[in-house]
């Protein structure tokens, strides 16, 4: 069974400061790990992935997010918040048996604050 | 097209109506997949197609809910019979390959109110 567990709902953090966005994961198999982001009355948006290799992942707007395999987690960071980086964001995470579908977190709400 | 389409972006039903939702992906991608997002919940996977063949509908939470793609490229949903319970944004997906490393396309949804 695959799962996602994102425990905050909701995170704050002045513009300027470092961010970090919690993701653990649960997978029969080995994980594909991704990033999400939803602003208002759109759809997802594409961040990053970890499929294999480097642990440390490096996405679009300055984002990235480190894989820990012992610690089940894929928490997403960001070393200097910007107020436009205000959005929901989703973990999401699919194994590598074959199934197709991506399973998401609830997601948390990120909210910089000028 | 350049990203996935999505048509209605908002529909208002009375309960009981049938309703049909539209996906239009991007040209040439094999994979698509439906997912029901509920307010401040997560998206939620529906069903899954290749090319035309539907693989997956384990998702589809009754036997109200049909989704085909009959040539391969666009898709429709449908609610019949639609509950008050139905009501979300209702995502659509693809992707150009069959892998599962392949990262997803989302359009931007279709707004579903079942009064």
């Amino acid at each position: 069974a695959q799962s996602v567990a994102q425990p905050e709902d909701q995170v704050n953090v002045a513009e300027g400061n470092p961010l970090t966005v919690k993701c653990t994961y649960s997978v029969s198999g080995n994980p594909y790990l991704f990033w999400y982001v939803q602003y208002p009355n759109r759809g997802l948006q594409f961040l990053l992935k970890y499929i294999t290799g480097d642990n440390l992942v490096k996405g679009s707007y300055g984002f990235e997010a480190e894989f820990n395999k012992s610690q089940t987690s894929f928490h997403l960071k960001k070393p200097s918040a910007l107020v436009s980086d205000s959005a929901l964001y989703f973990c999401a995470v699919r194994d590598d048996t074959g199934a197709n579908n991506l399973f998401f977190g609830t997601g948390t709400r990120l909210t910089v604050i000028p | 097209g350049a990203g996935v389409s999505q048509s209605p972006r908002y529909k208002v039903a009375k309960r009981g109506q049938d309703v049909a939702l539209r996906c239009d992906p991007i040209s040439g991608h094999v994979s698509l997949f439906w997912y029901q997002q509920a307010l401040g919940q997560g998206p939620e996977f529906l069903t899954y197609f290749q090319n035309e063949a539907q693989l997956d509908k384990s998702g589809l939470p009754s036997d109200r809910f049909f989704a085909e793609r009959p040539e391969g490229s666009v898709s429709t949903l449908k609610i019949q019979r639609t509950q008050q319970e139905d009501s979300a944004v209702y995502l659509c997906a693809s992707s150009a390959l069959r892998s599962g490393a392949n990262v997803l396309t989302f359009g931007a949804g279709s707004r579903l109110t079942v009064l």
